[in-house]
């Protein structure tokens, strides 16, 4: 089993529909959650963390986090062309190093 | 601000070869990392230094890879000699503290 499990996808939603991006991970003492967006061929750059259960918010993008269910997601509403790229789940645990821990990615088509 | 950057953009040496990958963090930065991403797979961490120190290097496959970090500014990643299953992408991330880990665009590393 994978320590971060995501769907590669591709996902693919319409212009102006919400998608939805989810991620199981298996360390259960995981203390923080990170989601990156990768454009083809450049940097990972962070978009949201959360760190305690529940709904986060920022602009367009949701996190949510279950840590009963080791389960976080990221909903992105009114999804844009520009949203078109890879979502990467990564999660940190409670140990004294900070190395974060990462899902293989989904991809996400936002078809105009 | 200038972010992480990386060099060379792309590498392409024979099996048995030398490759040395630089990394320059964002000024002030204490804390520099190394990620590896290949072929299908997800990225995972390498090593962790903390200003010169090697904080964690848990996620080095082998003694083929060299991380250094003199005087605590850039870092060199040397894989001596490479072998077909390096190919990938490496990634140098960097942060203040325990903070946002910022990454760079990576080095594209194929071997032959």
């Amino acid at each position: 089993q994978k320590e971060v499990e995501q769907n590669s996808g591709p996902l693919s939603v319409p212009e102006g529909a919400i998608a939805s991006l989810n991620c199981t991970y298996s360390d259960r003492g995981s203390q923080s959650f990170f989601w990156y967006r990768q454009y083809s061929g450049k940097s990972p750059e962070l978009i949201m963390s959360i760190y305690s259960n529940g709904d986060k918010e920022d602009g367009r993008f949701t996190a949510q986090l279950n840590k009963a269910s080791q389960y976080v997601s990221l909903l992105i509403r009114d999804s844009q062309p520009s949203d078109s790229a890879t979502y990467l789940c990564a999660v940190k645990g409670n140990n004294a190093g900070n190395m974060l821990t990462f899902g293989g990615g989904t991809r996400l088509m936002v078809k105009p | 601000e200038a972010g992480v950057t990386q060099f060379p953009s792309h590498s392409v040496i024979e099996k048995g070869q030398t490759v040395t990958l630089r990394c320059d963090p964002i000024s002030g930065h204490d804390n520099l990392y190394w990620y590896r991403r290949v072929m299908g797979k997800e990225i995972k961490f390498l090593l962790h230094f903390v200003k010169e120190s090697k904080q964690d290097e848990s996620g080095m496959p082998n003694n083929r890879f060299l991380a250094e970090r003199t005087g605590g500014t850039y870092s060199t990643l040397k894989v001596q000699p490479a072998e077909l299953e390096d190919s990938g992408v490496y990634f140098c991330a960097s942060s203040q503290s325990r903070g946002q880990q910022f990454f760079g665009p990576g080095t594209r590393l194929t071997v032959l």
